[in-house]
């Protein structure tokens, strides 16, 4: 069946210090994959998307994800993280219907603290 | 532009009772999507309309059901509350449908309480 991982539920990090979130993915072909990211009483945001080409993918924010087909994984990293960034993040997945639309599989998500 | 509109934003429901929620999708988006998300099963895929047409389901009961309008309004209605149905409901549109299209913007949801 169609999986996302993300092996972390609470990540804390200090105001300034670098950030990797974990996400893997099962699936047979090349998914679509997206970050996503949800502050308190929120809905969801779109930080960044990887659909093909470059597997370095920027988003807003400051945040990227780098795409390792061989690990089937898609990790989100920020260099120096804000106060501000403090929420839960998701990764979520979409098959590769090709034209067709699918339904977007998420990750049960893992949420991010930050110490001043 | 005005981004995704649900409402009401929370409402309290008993066991048995049934109830409808509405969105409002960002102006030319054609493509509504519902999700649950719930602590324990966390985001889970309800369904998607297009013009009106529901294109894609996901593995809830029939007791779950939606509609969209022709001004791409939608609604979802779920019958016969259980007190598992509490959760946070959400609403995403997008221009041509489906994730894997381009962005799902996404409004703050509906939060569910069956008690």
């Amino acid at each position: 069946a169609q999986s996302v991982t993300q092996p972390d539920i609470h990540i804390t990090v200090s105001e300034g210090a670098s950030l990797e979130l974990r996400c893997n993915y099962s699936y047979g072909a090349t998914p679509y994959l997206f970050w996503y990211v949800q502050s308190p009483g929120q809905g969801l945001q779109l930080l960044l998307k990887y659909f093909s080409g470059d597997t370095l993918v920027q988003g807003i924010k400051g945040f990227e994800a780098e795409f390792k087909r061989s690990q089937s994984s898609f990790n989100l990293r920020k260099p120096s993280v804000h106060w501000s960034d403090a929420a839960e993040y998701f990764c979520a997945v979409v098959l590769n219907y090709g034209g067709s639309q699918g339904n977007l599989i998420f990750g049960k998500g893992t949420k991010l603290s930050v110490k001043p | 532009k005005a981004g995704v509109t649900q409402t009401p934003r929370y409402l309290i429901k008993t066991r048995g009772q049934q109830v409808t929620l509405s969105c409002s999708p960002i102006s030319g988006h054609r493509s509504v999507s519902w999700y649950q998300q719930t602590p324990g099963q966390g985001l889970q895929f309800l369904f998607e309309y297009f013009s009106e047409t529901q294109r894609n389901k996901g593995n809830f009961p029939g007791r779950f059901s939606g509609r969209q309008f022709s001004n791409s309004r939608s609604e979802m209605n779920v019958s016969t509350l259980e007190l598992g149905d509490s959760a946070l409901y959400l609403c995403a549109s997008s221009f041509s449908g489906g994730a894997n299209t381009g962005e799902l913007f996404f409004g703050e949801g509906s939060r569910l309480t069956v008690l």
